[in-house]
């Protein structure tokens, strides 16, 4: 069965600093992973979705990287803003009809 | 454009009793996915429909609970006789397509509270 671990599972940076978050899952057999911002009492935000295929994918200040073989992958922020201040769950897509595996996610505070 | 909504966004319901809830995709995604998030065992997916079937429904705890669509739009989750355990907020997302390949856009839940 698939696990997917997200360490540390909090986080707090001043504002400006790059924010470096990472996942891990045990089978390498995955399709895709998807990375989400939630905000509390809210629902799920897609930020980036990364094919099997790729090994990263960048939106603005976001960049993801993906390595199947280590079964590893990182979310990087640049520049963090308070805004930034959420929980970020990464989440991987585990069959062919896109059923998500979500780790336990990371609660991250940007202090200005 | 709008996105995925849900209704109701909170239900405070009693032990024993049965609850509807509604998931309004994205207009013109065709697959709908459920997920339930709780506090001990966080975001755990239940059901995921293609069209108007459900081809993977592996994630629904217990024969209570069940979902259907129709017209490939709206969705409701059942839940016959609550139990306390099933107090979490449930999530429906949408994707554009069927598979892998498609992101999934979240609604905003359902917080359901059973005393």
């Amino acid at each position: 069965k698939q696990e997917v671990t997200q360490i540390p599972a909090a986080l707090s940076v001043p504002e400006g600093e790059n924010l470096v978050l990472n996942c891990s899952f045990t089978d390498s057999a995955i399709y895709n992973l998807q990375w989400f911002r939630q905000d509390p009492g809210k629902g799920l935000t897609s930020l980036l979705l990364i094919q099997s295929s790729q090994r990263e994918q960048t939106s603005g200040r976001l960049n993801a990287s993906l390595d199947k073989s280590s079964g590893r992958s990182t979310l990087y922020i640049a520049a963090s803003q308070p805004g930034d201040s959420a929980t970020y769950l990464c989440a991987a897509i585990t069959d062919s009809w896109g059923k998500l595996q979500f780790g336990a996610g990371t609660q991250v505070v940007v202090t200005p | 454009g709008a996105g995925v909504s849900q209704s109701p966004s909170n239900k405070v319901t009693e032990k024993g009793k049965d609850v509807e809830l509604r998931c309004d995709p994205i207009s013109g995604h065709t697959a709908l996915y459920w997920y339930r998030q709780s506090l001990g065992q966080g975001l755990e997916f239940l059901i995921y429909f293609q069209g108007n079937s459900a081809p993977d429904k592996s994630g629904l705890p217990s024969d209570r609970f069940s979902a259907e669509r129709t017209g490939g739009s709206v969705s409701t989750l059942t839940i016959q006789r609550t139990q306390q355990e099933d107090s979490a907020v449930y999530l429906c997302a949408s994707s554009p397509g069927q598979g892998s390949s498609y992101e999934q856009y979240f609604g905003p839940g359902t917080r359901l509270t059973v005393t």
